[in-house]
């Protein structure tokens, strides 16, 4: 396996697009979380998929954010009419870990970088 | 809320010089974890350290938890360009929930 995947890794949009980002985790693993990322910052939790089930989402998205996992393998980030204020790096991570519980190691990907314009 | 705080903010060193990045945080961590960071890339996953007081290394980089499992620190020896990046540390908790510190930006000149 050669880790968690992410396409596209650039994508340039103007300002009431729509864009979706797809995420490709490490084939074992059955947690899966979005983050997004300001330069300079730590990744900021946007939401997590516990198999195909979405068990959390923050506040920081709004509902122009929606994320699906629909078999519990690759999940999807859509942004819908798009801010300038959503350009961002959007990481994908993954990790294995039970219903409840911890999980100690988290992996991510490469990373969507967004620019509206 | 918890909250993780990573010192230096940035960290900018002459190749061969020795470094410490210090991550704190006033609750209780059942996991950490260090991560490093190129621009444009997604963090790379350094060590995970789980045990109050352990110790590990990887090679020139030696990561300690501290005995409350509140707080840890990655110490760098004899620094290298290739160490350039941004360091986040992760703590986890009880759940599958990871809080990220503030990050240390290193730069180390040659």
């Amino acid at each position: 396996d050669t880790g968690v995947s992410q396409d596209p890794r650039h994508k340039i949009t103007k300002r009431g697009q729509n864009v979706t980002f797809r995420c490709d985790p490490i084939s074992e693993h059955n947690r899966l979380y979005w983050y997004r990322q300001t330069l300079g910052q730590g990744p900021e939790f946007l939401t997590y998929f516990q198999n195909e089930a979405q068990l959390e989402k923050s506040r920081l998205l709004s509902d122009r954010f929606s994320a699906e996992r629909p078999k519990g393998s690759f999940s999807t980030l859509e942004i819908q009419r798009t801010e300038q204020g959503d350009s961002a790096m959007y990481l994908c991570a993954s990790s294995l870990g039970g219903v409840r519980g911890p999980s100690y190691e988290q992996y991510f990907g490469p990373g969507t970088r967004l620019m509206v314009t | 809320t918890q909250l993780l705080e990573q010192s230096p903010q940035f960290l900018s060193i002459q190749e061969g010089e020795n470094l410490t990045v210090y991550c704190n945080s006033s609750s209780v961590f059942s996991s950490l974890q260090w991560y490093r960071q190129e621009p444009g890339e997604g963090p790379v996953l350094l060590v995970t350290v789980v045990t109050g007081g352990e110790v590990k290394k990887l090679k020139r980089l030696t990561f300690q938890f501290g005995d409350a499992r509140k707080d840890s620190s990655l110490h760098i020896t004899a620094a290298q360009p290739g160490d350039t990046g941004l360091y986040l540390c992760a703590g986890g908790g009880g759940t599958y929930k990871y809080i990220f510190g503030t990050g240390t930006r290193l730069k180390v000149l040659a």
